[in-house]
């Protein structure tokens, strides 16, 4: 059963990069047509699509956010990765990552998440 | 970008049907995708395409839409439903590869 995991640092100080990892297990990152995504939710928010990138190097990001979102893979490991740079206290959020079908326009495995705060 | 409009709460007795909607220009053009989020957890897929249900989702969920509307009826709400509900659709105001959600409607079951 495919199953993702988030890890990262908890805390990260204004204007410093948060970086996140994804660790994908029971099935293969590279296999299939599907794409990995990023999803954040602040605290009592809904729920704001970051990006998603195939295996292959295909990349989508939110508009509002991409010139500072850096989504990677390394099939390698298994494992996609997400940074994003000059972070403020509206970062603060927990961080999804998912896999994302396009073709059904859905998310249909999501990790548990990880909280990230910005805060000096 | 499109947005997604919700209503922020329903209620609805227990056993009884009930429908959350989802408005937005988007969903002229795409489905809604539709999420179940309980406190502390993560989003979990219960409504995907025309009216889809993943394996394990109970067919007490289904979905429907018209104009740019999307609603996701409960049929026979149980206690165990209660949690926020997401719609989600491609947004069709950019390049069509974004995606974009709604502010949610948190359901309580009576």
């Amino acid at each position: 059963q495919l199953q993702l995991q988030e890890s990262g640092p908890g805390l990260v100080k204004p204007s410093e990069t948060l970086s996140l990892t994804c660790i994908v297990s029971g099935g293969s990152i590279s296999s299939g047509t599907y794409y990995w995504g990023w999803i954040r939710q602040p605290p009592g928010k809904k729920l704001e699509w970051i990006g998603s990138m195939y295996h292959s190097g295909s990349t989508y990001h939110n508009p509002s956010l991409k010139s500072r979102v850096t989504i990677s893979v390394d099939t390698s490991k298994n494992q996609f990765s997400l940074k994003l740079s000059s972070v403020t206290a509206a970062d603060t959020a927990i961080y999804y990552c998912a896999r994302h079908i396009l073709s059904m326009d859905a998310f249909d495995i999501w990790g548990q998440g990880t909280m990230v705060t910005v805060s000096s | 970008s499109s947005e997604l409009t919700q209503d922020p709460a329903v209620s609805v007795a227990l056993g009884q049907t009930v429908r959350i909607t989802c408005q937005g220009d988007s969903l002229r053009t795409y489905y809604a995708t539709w999420y179940q989020q309980k406190p502390g957890q993560a989003p979990v897929l219960v409504i995907y395409g025309k009216n889809n249900r993943p394996s394990g989702i109970p067919d007490r969920f289904s979905g429907s839409s018209s104009g740019n509307t999307a609603s996701l009826t409960l049929t026979g709400a149980q206690a165990e439903d209660e949690a926020d509900y997401y719609c989600s659709s491609r947004d069709s105001s950019g390049n069509h590869l974004d995606w974009v959600f709604g502010g949610g409607t948190k359901l309580t079951v009576l």
